[in-house]
């Protein structure tokens, strides 16, 4: 099974700083990464796809990288609404794996 | 817009067998360039995959799961169920429907609104 690795788990910054979470795999995914965007009480909402793909409606202070087994997702400017968790997800030969999550929280 | 409505309920013994459904609407449960998938979170926790299904009725589990857990798709009714059997206090979670999609390189780009689950006596 490949595992998905998330850093940092928590992450504490201010409005207007410029944030990047890493995710890596525990084996080539090549590009079959997804980012998520979770806040308490709901459901999760697809930010990115195929490591670099902006999901429709997503802001575009989102933004994805990487490939192979190393991943970031960047928010350029951290607003108010972006005070969340956010999942890496892998999907490869028919299995799905989620990283354990990065809490981002006011600093 | 599709949409997914789960239902089920919310409360299962111990050693029982939980069973959850979710009903795609606005859109078709047949097109080739979806599965359907269900994922949960226990309390405080990450998100966990749990299995996903074909409209063919192709299954896929995740390996942990694999022993208790059966998906089935009913095309005719625009459904997929999830049973997860023999439960503990470990199965108590937050579980939601999903819909990979191809064009999302198999991201789920459309969640249902997700089903809390209690395993108690």
């Amino acid at each position: 099974d490949i595992q998905m690795t998330q850093s940092p788990s928590t992450l504490s910054a201010s409005v207007g700083d410029r944030v990047t979470i890493t995710c890596r795999a525990s084996q080539s995914i090549t590009s079959w990464l997804a980012w998520y965007q979770q806040k308490p009480g709901k459901a999760p909402k697809l930010l990115i796809y195929k490591a670099s793909s902006l999901e429709s409606g997503v802001p575009s202070r989102f933004s994805g990288s990487g490939s192979g087994t190393e991943f970031t997702l960047t928010i350029s400017s951290l607003q108010p609404d972006d005070f969340a968790t956010y999942y890496c997800q892998q999907y490869n030969s028919y299995s799905w794996t989620f990283g354990q999550g990065t809490k981002v929280e006011i600093k | 817009q599709l949409q997914l409505q789960q239902s089920g309920p919310g409360l299962v013994k111990p050693s029982e067998t939980l069973s959850l459904t979710c009903t795609v609407s606005g859109g078709s449960i047949s097109s080739s360039n979806y599965y359907w998938g269900w994922i949960r979170q226990p309390p405080g926790k990450g998100l966990e995959w749990i299995g996903s299904i074909y409209y063919s009725g192709s299954t896929f589990y995740n390996p942990s799961l694999k022993s208790r857990v059966t998906i089935s798709v009913d095309t005719s009714k625009s459904q997929f169920s999830l049973k997860l059997s023999s439960v503990t206090a470990a199965d108590t979670a937050v579980y939601y429907c999903a819909r990979p999609h191809y064009g999302s390189g198999y991201g789920m780009d459309v969640w249902g609104q997700g089903t809390t689950v209690t395993v108690s006596s």
